[in-house]
């Protein structure tokens, strides 16, 4: 599993409200990577980093915003959350895999409902 | 616009059958062809993937084949099995990000 957690697992909020969620590596992988999942959209970039202090968009960044001040911590933030960020979250890894190429692996996700 | 299409979004399939799911992208810049299988409440885990210089790739029961010329590649499951029911992640990648396809869903049936 490549030793990556999240949390919560699983959270209810209101809207407008912060939300702040955590994604743990063990592994001191350098990129680290934030996803939506949501039905009949697959998987979709929120942000991604690609190392301590260094972060970039992905396609579906508005209303996001994340922070990585050490290796293992990659925090995903909903400044004001809104209904249409229900969803569930998977933060991912990647490392070097057998085919020379970076390989993905993904956390076990973070089911958010806002209400 | 959507880089990575997949089809057929569902899928049925009797035990011992073939399972077929396709792929199809635009950007030329991809360079590595990943497919994932995700089970319900679980985070997607890589299956199999391949490199554009390769036509196909066969792990145990799993096959992917890749057409360069029509930018289009293709997740062949032999022998299907109950347990392979899951939703079937193509995806699409270049310098570390990737791009998913929408998923299906195959039911394998007993």
């Amino acid at each position: 599993d490549a030793g990556i957690t999240q949390s919560p697992r699983h959270k209810v909020t209101e809207t407008g409200t912060p939300v702040t969620l955590r994604c743990h590596q063990t592994e001191n992988h350098r990129y680290m990577y934030w996803y939506r999942q949501d039905p009949g959209h697959g998987l979709r970039l929120i942000h991604y980093s690609y190392g301590v202090k260094d972060t970039d968009k992905g396609e579906v960044s508005d209303g996001y915003s994340v922070s990585r001040s050490k290796t293992e911590d990659f925090l995903l933030t909903l400044e004001s959350a809104t209904s249409s960020q229900t969803s569930v979250y998977f933060c991912a890894i990647s490392r070097l895999g057998l085919a020379g190429v970076d390989e993905q692996f993904f956390g076990p996700g973070t089911r958010l409902t806002v209400l | 616009q959507q880089q990575v299409k997949q089809s057929p979004q569902s899928l049925i399939v009797q035990k011992g059958g073939i399972s077929i799911i396709n792929c199809a992208y635009e950007n030329t810049a991809f360079d590595y062809f990943p497919w994932y299988q995700q089970f319900p409440g679980k985070g997607p885990a890589l299956l199999i993937a391949i490199r554009p210089d390769v036509s196909e790739k066969k792990e145990g029961r799993f096959t992917i084949s890749f057409n360069k010329s029509a930018k289009q590649f293709s997740l062949h499951i032999m022998d299907s099995q109950p347990g392979d029911s899951a939703t079937y992640f193509c995806a699409a990648s270049s310098a570390g990000k990737s791009t998913f396809g929408d998923g299906t869903t195959l039911t394998v049936k007993p």
